[in-house]
């Protein structure tokens, strides 16, 4: 069983609806990041928070918006998303060493009709 | 800067033979090296890490991969493929900076053969 969770693992959604990922880490860590996941593209940072502060937005649309309420927990909230933000969204949690790896859940796998 | 570069996109190998998966990086600081496997529709896991101890890394499942500063290679390996070992491969480069900035390889698709 992973230390991240992310819930829920598969949803579908249309262009005007409003919806939230979530993750929680149970592993004592601090960091805890957003990637995107899109078929025959690198992995896309999103977002980074670091002690629950915002540390990395990578020039994402405002129509996904993060919210970390505290260092176990991160979500993305989603409205008017387009078809092409169809992908597999992977949260991951870092602990404080430097040389730490990032720990990864399964993934939501969001598709946009 | 920093960047990874995996050379292969596809690699096909029948089981019980060797797996080497390539990567190439590049880093302004002394870099944090790591491989992860991811099989479908799951995350990614860890395999390994290398943070400045020994060159040769051990991992996961029989995997190791060694760190040649020289060549600025740290190439995956194991020495007899399972048809379990078939998922996406990534190499990722973190520098020792406190950016706490990862950068990911295209990964590599390993196929085994029966």
């Amino acid at each position: 069983e992973t230390g991240v969770t992310q819930t829920p693992r598969h949803l579908v959604m249309g262009m005007t609806n409003k919806k939230s990922l979530k993750c929680e880490q149970h592993l004592g860590h601090n960091a805890m990041y957003w990637y995107k996941q899109s078929a025959k593209k690198p992995l896309e940072l999103m977002f980074v928070y670091n002690f629950k502060e915002q540390t990395e937005n990578n020039s994402v649309p405002s129509r996904f918006s993060p919210e970390c309420p505290n260092s176990s927990h991160l979500f993305l909230h989603l409205h008017t998303l387009q078809p092409e933000d169809s992908a597999l969204y992977l949260c991951a949690s870092r602990g404080q060493g430097i040389n730490s790896p990032l720990h990864f859940g399964n993934g939501t796998r969001l598709t946009v009709t | 800067a920093q960047s990874v570069t995996q050379l292969d996109s596809h690699v096909s190998v029948s089981e019980g033979t060797p797996v080497l998966l390539r990567c190439n990086y590049s880093s302004s600081y002394s870099p944090s090296l790591f491989w992860y496997v991811q099989h479908p529709n799951k995350g990614l896991q860890l395999l390994l890490k290398y943070t400045s101890a020994a060159t040769l890394v051990k991992g996961i499942n029989g995997f190791e991969a060694e760190f040649k500063k020289s060549e600025t290679s740290f190439h995956l390996t194991k020495p007899s493929a399972h048809m379990s070992d078939a998922a996406e491969y990534f190499c990722v480069v973190s520098e020792s900076s406190g950016t706490y900035k990862y950068i990911f390889g295209t990964g590599t698709r390993l196929k085994v053969l029966a």
